[in-house]
Order: C-alpha cells, then structure tokens, then sequence
C-alpha cells in the first residue's frame, strides 16, 4: 500500500530564515505530487504541482519554491520567510488525472515569528 | 481564478439527524468534483470524485449528487454520528491533466450528542 511522509510535523522559524519541507511518498512510482498550503480563515490553496523528476509547476507567485529531485520526494523551500508564509501545508500525491484522488500526508504546522 | 464556494461555513446538527450541505462550482470547464472530510489532528481523506452530470455517490450513511450544468453539489449525511464531526471539504479539477485542485473553504460539521 502507498504511504506519504512530511516533515517536520511542526516548526517555528523566525522572519528572514531560510526553510525546507520535505515530502515522500512510498509504495507507488511516478506520482504526481501536490504543494498545498492553508493559511488562517482560508481554503487549502494549491501551491505547486509536479509530473515528474525535475518538472515543477505554481500556481501563485509567491516567496516559495519546490524541487523534485526524485520520483517520490517532493521538497517545499524558502530563502527567507515571510509572516505571511505562516500555515499549514500539506503535501499530496495522485496517479494520474484530475479524476484521480489525492492522497495527503499528515502536514506541517510553519509559524513564521 | 477559480471560484468554488461553500455553505455553510459551519453546522450544528443534533446526533441521529440528518444533514446537507452545499459546494457551488464554475458550470464552464468542469472536469471533476472530489469531497474529502478533514478530521482535527488528521490529513483529507477522500470520499468522492464526482465526475458525470447526475451523478450520485454513497459510502455508507455519506452520499453526494453533481449537477455540473447548473455548477453544484451536495452532500447528505443520513442519521448523523459525533464521529461524522469534521470539515467537509469540496475541489474542483477543470483540467482533467495533472494540475491540482481547487478547494472550498469547506464546512465545519459538529455533531451534538
């Protein structure tokens, strides 16, 4: 069976500080893996979204940037954050289409100081 | 920019009561419609990808309709338990291809015993 990692689960970093938030998935191969963030009193927001290795799509601009360095690792990064990074993000992953369903893993509580 | 839109924003619903609510979508473009519920201290979980006009899906006491024409769905959750508790959230796919989801705000569902 197909199982999704995040870490860390929480994190405080202060204003100005670099971050890095890492996503793998297990069990399935060629995923196509999803940045969403949820900030305070709104909706989950897609951020990113990868086809594959190396292949990195946004959708807002934004302070953030994502990597996939390989088939199931997905990397969320900052060179200084922003109070208003601050959220939850989740990471996702699905086969192939938008009738596929996402699977998310268990999040990252980032409270920028 | 996408526009889906939830209601209501939060529930009170008596314990063995049945209950709806109400995911509005862009009636163009329509691709796919997916509900997850989103317990406290857990990730989405997947209930439904609604695809075709008319459609009607069940898992269990939960069901959901689709009417793409008019762009709206609903969820009916039949005789209401405290473990039916969470946030109900619905997303829009318009491309079909591999590009994330579009999410409602969701609806804050609190089942009192």
């Amino acid at each position: 069976s197909q199982t999704i990692h995040q870490w860390p689960a929480t994190l405080v970093q202060p204003v100005g500080s670099p971050l890095s938030l890492e996503c793998t998935v297990e069990g399935t191969s060629n995923p196509n893996l999803y940045w969403y963030r949820q900030a305070a009193g709104r909706g989950l927001q897609l951020l990113f979204y990868s086809v594959g290795i190396g292949q990195i799509s946004s959708e807002v601009p934004q302070n953030l940037s994502a990597s996939r360095p390989q088939d199931r690792q997905f990397i969320l990064s900052s060179k200084k954050l922003l109070l208003s990074d601050s959220g939850f993000y989740l990471c996702a992953w699905s086969k192939d289409r938008g009738t596929d369903t996402q699977y998310f893993g268990p999040g990252t509580r980032l409270t920028v100081l | 920019i996408l526009n889906v839109e939830q209601s209501p924003q939060s529930l009170h619903v008596q314990e063995g009561d049945s209950t709806n609510f109400t995911c509005s979508f862009p009636s163009s473009n329509f691709y796919a419609l997916h509900w997850y519920r989103w317990e406290t201290a857990k990730s989405p979980e997947a209930l439904f990808v609604m695809t075709l006009n008319g459609d009607e899906k069940k898992k269990g006491r939960i069901s959901a309709t689709l009417n793409t024409k008019e762009g709206y769905s609903y969820l009916y959750i039949k005789g209401s338990q405290p473990e039916d508790s969470a946030t109900y959230l619905c997303a829009f796919n318009s491309g079909g291809g591999a590009d994330g989801l579009t999410f409602g705000k969701g609806t804050h569902l609190i089942i009192q015993p």
